[in-house]
């Protein structure tokens, strides 16, 4: 079974630009979670998609969306890009939401803010 | 606010064994452990539910004590791939199905 893809790998965007970063999850996964990793800030929680709705919302300014698509496959998108934006962004894709299933993690997507 | 692990980071020769600690504040209903090596992706080890309830993998256990809302790894026999950062992640009554992480335990384990 394959696991969770993301793309693009790597991306390198200006000050007050915007990206779109897309996450495939596992087949048959129905929960799609952001994550956004920083050396300072560790694994920080932006949002949960589950059956094309959001479920879940961490503490990021509006300029951080997403959304999912009825084959579940995912996206984020974040306007006005600051340079605090740099970071490793990982999706995560679970079969449900359910407390006892495992998250699976893609290889994330390492944007740079110049 | 996110669970604290213990220690920050470990060295550990070939076969050695080690504890990793990780303490929420909040009233716990899951921990999920994952590992991380430089340059990939976290990759799942362990969920423990509140009331006993544990999937993970074979070689790795873990306890989770729901009075203290605490949770440890164990690492026993320790080899070198053990080595890499290893994160808890806690879902509690109030966060829904989100995971909040701790900062990350290093582990080297060398030769």
């Amino acid at each position: 079974k394959a696991g969770v893809t993301q793309t693009p790998r790597y991306l390198i965007k200006t000050r007050g630009q915007q990206v779109t970063l897309s996450c495939s999850p596992i087949s048959g996964h129905r929960s799609v979670s952001w994550y956004q990793q920083t050396p300072g800030q560790g694994l920080q929680f932006l949002f949960e998609y589950f059956s094309e709705t959001q479920r879940n919302k961490g503490n990021f300014p509006g300029r951080f969306s997403g959304r999912q698509f009825s084959n579940s496959r995912s996206e984020m998108n974040v306007s006005t890009l600051e340079l605090g934006d740099s970071a490793l962004y990982l999706c995560a894709s679970r079969l449900t939401s359910g407390r006892f299933d495992e998250q699976f993690f893609g290889p994330g997507t390492r944007l740079t803010v110049l | 606010q996110q669970p604290v692990q213990s220690p920050q980071a470990v060295i550990l020769r070939e076969g050695e064994d080690a504890v990793i600690n990780c303490s929420s504040s909040k009233a716990l209903y899951s921990v999920h452990w994952y590992r991380q090596k430089h340059g990939e992706a976290p990759v799942f080890l362990m969920i423990l539910l509140k009331g006993g309830e544990q999937k993970g993998h074979e070689k790795i256990s873990a306890s989770f004590n729901e009075k203290k809302q605490q949770s440890s790894l164990y690492l026993t026999a320790s080899q070198l791939s053990y080595s890499g950062t290893y994160f808890c992640g806690t879902e509690s009554k109030t966060s829904g199905s989100r995971l909040t992480f701790g900062e990350g335990t290093q582990l080297t384990v060398n030769p």
